[in-house]
């Protein structure tokens, strides 16, 4: 069985571009949940998806957005990139009712 | 928000000797997770702690919780290269299924 998958794994924009970050989780598992690490950190939580709707929101800004698809798998969009944006951005899914994340490979961002 | 504060930042230790690293919150806890990173990879779950007092063993590995539910240790007996990477612990916050991540120890052993 696949994993989670996550595209691309590495990509380099610059500031003010956008770009989209791509997760197909776990066949059966219907909860996606969005993390961002900065480099010599621990992950942080962007967002959460079950059956297309947002279940949860960390502390970030408007300029990241998220959906979810009939397939269950989900996109990340980040507006008005900002230097600071620079990070492993990691895609985990779960089935509803549990808390145990299986995190993707990852989509490491650069924005000179 | 909640914070979960990991000692030591860093440890550098010679193949055969142990590593404890510690994880510490300033409220109770439901339960902690604990996951492991490789250099250049992502996290991977290697526990949970629920009960208070609670402790598991896998192989040379061992996890507790504390008995208020506040803090948590890993113990490495006698490490080995492979177990070189970043560990962190990680706790349920303001909802289900949304994890706040310890800042991490990072373990490099030397052979």
């Amino acid at each position: 069985d696949a994993g989670v998958t996550q595209s691309p794994t590495h990509l380099i924009k610059t500031r003010g571009q956008q770009v989209t970050l791509r997760c197909s989780p776990i066949s059966g598992h219907k909860s996606v949940s969005w993390y961002q690490q900065v480099l010599g950190q621990g992950p942080q939580f962007i967002f959460q998806y079950y059956e297309k709707e947002e279940r949860g929101r960390g502390n970030f800004p408007d300029r990241f957005s998220a959906r979810q698809f009939p397939n269950y798998s989900s996109e990340l969009n980040v507006n008005a990139l900002l230097l600071g944006d620079s990070a492993l951005y990691l895609c985990a899914s779960l089935p509803w009712g549990a808390n145990v994340l299986t995190f993707g490979a990852g989509s490491r961002l650069t924005v000179l | 928000g909640q914070q979960v504060m990991q000692i030591p930042q860093y440890q550098h230790v010679q193949e055969g000797e142990d590593f404890t690293t510690y994880c510490n919150s300033s409220t109770t806890l439901s339960n902690i997770q604990w996951y492991k990173q490789r250099p250049g990879g992502h996290p991977v779950f290697l526990i949970q702690l629920v009960k208070s007092g609670e402790v598991k063993k896998q192989k040379r590995l061992t996890f507790q919780f504390g008995e208020a539910k506040k803090n948590s240790s890993l113990h490495i007996t006698a490490t080995q290269t492979t177990d070189v990477g970043t560990y962190f612990c990680a706790v349920e916050n303001t909802g289900f299924q949304k994890l706040v991540f310890g800042t991490g120890t990072r373990l490099l052993v030397s052979p």
